[in-house]
């Protein structure tokens, strides 16, 4: 069965830090990979996606994500937060095989301070 | 704006009763997921229909049910309240049968049983 871990329920950064959020997965098969943010009171929004190719995937708003398969690790990292990328960010999985649910990791409050 | 509808927005409810939720999904999208997100379990995959046909089935409680209608929009049926149940409901669609497209979620419906 996919599993998702994330690292840290909470993580606080400073305006124009590095922002860093991990993530863990485990699949019996190559997985396709997500990141999700969810604002306070809306639905999520997908912020970049791993299916194959590129290791690297750049997202929205500046996000990225680099799928290590030898880590299993897909970690979201943006170079410089802004107040505005305060939300909740949720790391999926879903097999290649045609699974259609995803899983979820039990998210990250990042939090921006000024 | 992802262009999937939820109605209601808010629902408030005593235990022992039943409730619907509506979804609409994006205009071209055939698949249409229901996930459940709680403090105490995260973000849960319940169900997915794709055109008209139960396609997967996650963690979904028999006293909850859905069906997705030939407009293809979707209802979530959940019957014989607990308190347990309280929490966001979100449907998402896609174009796609499996997990290889993206997932675009509505903005939530948040049931309260009291």
């Amino acid at each position: 069965a996919q599993s998702v871990t994330q690292l840290g329920s909470h993580v606080s950064v400073s305006e124009g830090a590095l922002v860093l959020l991990r993530c863990n997965y485990s699949s019996s098969v190559p997985p396709y990979l997500f990141w999700y943010v969810q604002y306070p009171n809306q639905g999520l929004q997908l912020l970049l996606k791993y299916t194959t190719g590129a290791t690297l995937v750049k997202g929205i708003n500046g996000f990225e994500a680099e799928f290590k398969k030898s880590e299993t690790s897909f970690h979201l990292t943006k170079p410089s937060a802004h107040m505005s990328d305060a939300a909740e960010y949720f790391c999926a999985v879903s097999d290649q095989g045609g699974s259609e649910k995803l899983v979820f990791g039990k998210g990250t409050k990042l939090t921006v301070n000024p | 704006d992802s262009g999937v509808t939820q109605t209601p927005k808010h629902l408030i409810t005593a235990t022992g009763q039943r409730v619907t939720l509506r979804c609409s999904p994006r205009s071209g999208d055939l698949s249409v997921y229901w996930y459940q997100q709680s403090l105490d379990q995260g973000l849960q995959f319940l169900i997915q229909y794709y055109n008209g046909e139960e396609r997967a089935k996650g963690n979904i409680l028999e006293r909850f049910s859905a069906q997705q209608f030939p407009d293809l929009h979707s209802e979530l049926n959940l019957s014989s309240l607990e308190l347990g149940d309280s929490a966001l409901y979100f449907c998402a669609s896609s174009v796609a049968i499996s997990g290889v497209g993206e997932q675009y979620f509505g903005p939530g419906t948040r049931l309260t049983v009291t």
